[in-house]
């Protein structure tokens, strides 16, 4: 089945050390989006890629990078954890930029732990 | 900045019974608006998507949108117990020049339960 994966679905790391979460997809989506998610807390779009144009959040913290080397992936860089990182993070994809006819479909998330 | 207001609840409904979830936005501007699923511990799920005035209906489940009011709601009929989640409303602007919009604008969701 074409879908979204993330891995590892599950990271414990320690504070300041450098982590990468990772995701895939087989739809041939053309955009990737990753967003943040703490707890009862709404979605917050981190950045996303369309193809290989970078499109940062104006809010996004400099310790957070992505990289896409090809159009099935996608990673999320966190250079230094920090307590405050801690936060589900959502992985999504869109066939073309998000309009009536296309949609946004997620990943089963990472839920990071920063200890 | 767009904003998405939704209540938290918790929104407590009967079996069986019509549960309505509203969302209101701020920007005028915006013009796609999308209802997820989240179960606790989960991603978003897709469930209903809306852009033009009106009802949109998809099984139990029905959409209903007023961009003068700025206003976007979900309403489940027959409910049940699976659909105890949180139900995130989201939206997106279009760029003027037609083109689509980079990525979502999430409220912080309301919780339902569903009382067998």
């Amino acid at each position: 089945d074409a879908m979204v994966i993330q891995n590892p679905r599950y990271q414990v790391t320690q504070f300041g050390k450098p982590v990468t979460l990772s995701c895939s997809q087989t739809l041939n989506h053309n955009v990737m989006y990753w967003y943040q998610q703490k707890s009862s807390q709404a979605p917050k779009l981190l950045f996303h890629y369309y193809d290989k144009d970078f499109n940062n959040e104006a809010d996004t913290p400099d310790n957070f990078q992505s990289r896409r080397p090809n159009t099935s992936f996608c990673f999320l860089d966190i250079r230094s954890p920090g307590l405050g990182d801690a936060a589900m993070y959502l992985c999504a994809t869109s066939r073309d930029r998000l309009s009536k006819d296309h949609e946004q479909y997620f990943g089963p998330g990472t839920r990071l732990t920063v200890t | 900045q767009k904003e998405v207001e939704q209540n938290s609840g918790p929104l407590s409904v009967p079996e069986g019974a019509i549960a309505s979830l509203n969302c209101t936005y701020s920007d005028r501007v915006s013009q796609s608006f999308f209802w997820y699923r989240q179960y606790s511990g989960k991603s978003p799920e897709l469930i209903m998507s809306i852009y033009s005035n009106g009802d949109k209906e998809d099984g139990r489940f029905t959409a209903q949108l007023n961009k003068a009011s700025q206003y976007v709601s979900l309403l489940i009929r027959d409910s049940q117990p699976s659909d105890s989640a949180t139900y995130l409303c989201a939206v997106t602007v279009l760029f003027l020049s037609g083109g689509g919009a980079d990525g979502l604008t999430f409220g912080k969701g309301t919780h339902l339960i569903i009382q067998p």
